[in-house]
């Protein structure tokens, strides 16, 4: 695996209480994203980082919101977890390119059970 | 709106056999195409991505793909399935209009049978 790490690995909480998932790289990738995977869905775009301090929205942001104070850690919060939110997160670096578009590399996930 | 399909939830097929993957995608602009692997309990693994140039593309274990334009296909194939290959396979799309924004299909269950 690309240098990138995730931590919690799992978590079990209760609805109502604030999440944070942390995404730590250590490959100096301009990007950063988080996904969510559930069954019959893939994996969909929560938000993503273009560099310290620049984030914007994803295709399922509503509920989360995201921080990158620092190129290597881009951060998850749902402020108020919920039941759909139960699902399993991926954090993905991405170099930029010279006009070309590089892949991603993942991390090995996040398994969250809000209760 | 940009968008990803892959058609088939399960594939199964004999070790040794050729497989296939099939991914059709939708986007405006130039399509940008990728395909990964996921093991179970593990994140994804990057296999393959056409950008530009020559459309057939190799990559890792052994897998290739063929970009077609007029079909706006991308299907993955290998001539000889390992059991190793059992996983879930991912194909994404991104393109000159989304950048470094990727959408992914819902993913293909292979199964190689001994």
């Amino acid at each position: 695996d690309a240098g990138i790490t995730q931590s919690p690995r799992h978590k079990v909480t209760e609805t109502g209480t604030p999440v944070t998932l942390r995404c730590h790289q250590t490959e100096n990738h301009r990007y950063m994203y988080w996904y969510r995977q559930d069954p019959g869905h893939g994996l969909r775009l929560i938000h993503y980082s273009y560099g310290v301090k620049d984030t914007d929205k994803g295709e399922v942001s509503d509920g989360y919101s995201v921080s990158r104070s620092k190129t290597e850690d881009f951060l998850l919060t749902l402020e108020s977890a919920t039941s759909s939110q139960t699902s399993v997160y991926f954090c993905a670096i991405g170099q930029a390119g010279q006009g070309d578009i590089n892949e991603q590399f993942f991390g090995p996930g996040t398994r969250l059970t809000v209760l | 709106a940009q968008s990803v399909a892959q058609p088939e939830d399960q594939v199964n097929v004999a070790e040794g056999n050729p497989l296939t993957v099939k991914c059709t995608y939708s986007v405006s602009g130039n399509p940008y195409l990728f395909w990964y692997v996921q093991y179970p309990n593990r994140g994804l693994q990057f296999l393959l991505k056409y950008i530009t140039g020559d459309n057939l593309v190799k990559g890792s274990y052994g897998f290739e793909a063929e970009f077609n334009k007029s079909q706006t296909s991308f299907h993955l194939k290998k001539p000889s399935a390992l059991v190793s290959d059992s996983a879930l396979y991912f194909c994404a799309v991104s393109s000159s209009n989304t950048g470094n924004q990727f959408y992914f299909g819902t993913g293909t269950s292979l199964t190689v049978i001994p």
